[in-house]
Parts: C-alpha cells; structure tokens; sequence
C-alpha cells in the first residue's frame, strides 16, 4: 500500500512567490494534517483538515491557506514567501485519531 | 513559549544497553502522548503512545511512562539496537476526539546507538 506522498520534494522559490505543495493520504484515511518544521525544531501543527472541512488550525499568519479535495487529497498554500518560511513542510493522514502517518516532506527553501 | 520540552538534544548509549528518552510539558490539559521517530529523509514514524489514564504502556522493545504529577514522560527502549539511531520526538494532544487533533512536538533527541 502507498504510504503519504507529497510534491514537490524539494523547491525554491523567491521572496514575494507564491508556493503550493501538494499531499494524497493513505487510501482510506479522510483526515490530513499539515506541519511545518524548521531545522533544529519539532514540527508545528498548520492546519487540519477533516472530511474536507477544517478542524483546526495553527499560529500561522493568513498568507498560509489549505485546502482538502472530494478525494481527500490537500494543498498547502503559502503566499508572499518570507525568508522564514524556509522549512520541511510535512504532511500527515490519519483514519481516526492521532496516530499520524506522515509523508517525507517538501523541503523548501526561500532565497 | 515551550509547552513540550525534550532538554537533551542528544543522547549515546551502546548496543544492548537501555536508552532513556526523557520528555516534559507544561500544559495540564495534555491527556495523550505519543513518539514518533525521525530518520533523515523521511517523515516522522509513530513508535508508541499513552492516554493520560495510564502509567504505563509497552509495545516490544519500547514502553513508555507516564508521570502526570510531574508532567513527565519517557521512552525506554531496551535493548537498544543500532537501526534505533535516530531522532525521537515527544508529541501531546488534547485528544477533542477523534476527527479534531493537534499535535505539540518537542525539539527531538538524536539517539545514537553504537555497535
């Protein structure tokens, strides 16, 4: 069976650009999580989303938007990129509850 | 403001040896805890979790204490094994029920186990 996958794996992008990245769950799980993790942190909770609503959401500026399609599958958006913003993104799904399956990341760096 | 806290960044213990991974919150309303463990390149791996309303759980080679009075976890993994290497997370949520959850990560421990 696929576990997360995610894409892009790696990106770069300028200050002011605009970055989607893009996140299919495991067959069957409906909930996905976004975390974004800088070097030397743990990951920090974005959104979650849940049956495509939105279930919860993190301490993250409005410039960072999410989204969860009919099959489950979501998009994180990021607009006017900051320096910052450079970080692991991570992508998680989940049946029921809190045990997460995350995918391997986008890393993406902002020059 | 820190409300997961893993203090040692880093932590070497020998094959065969147990290796303790200490973790400490400050949020009272924590009542699950979980590990995952990271290798580089990949995602976080859950390894093991605990509600609130136990002490104790063990999976295997890994059990995982709970001290609510101290609000202190930890992860013994015994024995420890050189494919062990690798960066542990403490995690903790408010479990609001199944479909609602975040999770607070700590900082991580790199273990290193030695051959």
């Amino acid at each position: 069976d696929a576990g997360v996958t995610q894409s892009p794996t790696h990106l770069i992008k300028t200050r002011g650009q605009h970055v989607t990245l893009r996140c299919s769950p495991i067959s069957g799980h409906k909930s996905v999580s976004w975390y974004q993790q800088v070097l030397g942190q743990g990951p920090q909770f974005i959104f979650q989303y849940y049956e495509k609503e939105e279930r919860g959401r993190g301490n993250f500026p409005d410039r960072f938007s999410a989204r969860q399609f009919p099959n489950y599958s979501s998009e994180l958006n990021v607009n006017a990129l900051l320096l910052g913003d450079s970080a692991l993104y991570l992508c998680a799904s989940s049946f029921w509850g809190e045990k997460l399956f995350f995918g391997s990341g986008t890393q993406l760096s902002v020059l | 403001d820190q409300q997961v806290k893993q203090n040692s960044p880093s932590l070497s213990v020998q094959e065969g040896r147990i290796s303790i991974l200490n973790c400490d919150y400050t949020n009272s309303m924590f009542d699950y805890f979980l590990w995952y463990k990271k290798y580089p390149a990949e995602g976080p791996t859950f390894l093991i979790s605990i509600s609130s309303i136990k002490d104790k759980n063990e999976d295997g080679r890994f059990t995982v204490f709970l001290n609510k009075s101290a609000k202190h976890l930890s992860l013994h993994i015994v024995p420890s094994q050189p494919g062990d290497s690798a960066v542990y997370f403490c995690a903790a949520s408010v479990q609001g029920g199944g479909s609602n959850y975040k999770l607070t990560f700590g900082k991580g421990t790199l273990l290193t186990v030695n051959p």
